[in-house]
């Protein structure tokens, strides 16, 4: 079941400039998306959500992106600190449904100092 | 900041022995679910709950797994009997409302099968 993908499995930037993390969605009922960040051995925690009937959520160095026409959301950090190297999850929530979450695979974000 | 609990931490078992996961969702919230993620895989829904019954499992989400409410703070996940493939963080979350709302998670247990 690849409902939402992340196909990037990890990537790296340097402390200061933008982190963009990208997620594609294939089902069109999705109407709710959230984003976690995830340390080992811990917990997802919540960091930004948009709605479908949104185009963009801005939240201090946190802005998520919807295109809906092309099922593409994507996380922008700007500017990254070493402290958010963690890996990002892109989580969607299908219309009508008891609230499952439906997550993407992960990618591993590295902020190089 | 109020936030999801989750007892033990890590759990180590033999085959075919049944475990308890234990959490604590946030006092308001009235939608719990549990996750699991096993190691190197994506995080996979399990089953939500709200006033009392299940509202939705997976199909991992066999016999071998309930879900209680015994009181008015924990929510537990049970295995019966486990299995090796059982082997995996499990999560609890817990959120305001079933849809376009935040789920808040725990810290989650790390369950190991022997």
């Amino acid at each position: 079941d690849q409902q939402v993908k992340q196909n990037s499995p990890s990537l790296s930037v340097q402390e200061g400039r933008i982190s963009i993390l990208n997620c594609d969605y294939t089902n069109s009922m999705f109407d709710y998306f959230l984003w976690y960040k995830k340390y080992p051995a811990e917990g997802p925690t919540f960091l930004i959500s948009i709605s479908s009937i949104k185009d963009k959520n801005e939240d201090g160095r946190f802005t998520v992106f919807l295109n809906k026409s092309a099922k593409h959301l994507s996380l922008h950090i700007v500017p990254s600190q070493p402290g958010d190297s963690a890996v990002y999850f892109c989580a969607a929530i299908v219309s009508g449904n008891t609230g499952k979450l439906i997550f993407g695979q992960g990618t591993t974000l590295q902020v190089k100092p | 900041e109020p936030e999801v609990t989750q007892t033990p931490s890590h759990q180590v078992t033999q085959m075919g022995q049944e475990v308890i996961l234990r959490c604590v969702p946030i006092s308001n919230h009235l939608y719990f679910y549990w996750y699991r993620q096993i190691l190197g895989q994506k995080v996979e829904f399990l089953v939500s709950f709200y006033n009392n019954e299940i509202s939705e499992k997976s199909e991992i989400f066999d016999d071998q797994f309930s879900v209680e409410r015994p009181d008015g703070s924990n929510f537990t996940l049970k295995i019966r009997s486990t299995k090796l493939e059982d082997s995996a963080m499990y999560f609890c979350a817990s959120s305001e409302r079933d849809t376009e709302e935040t789920q808040y998670f725990g810290p989650g247990t790390r369950l190991l099968v022997l």
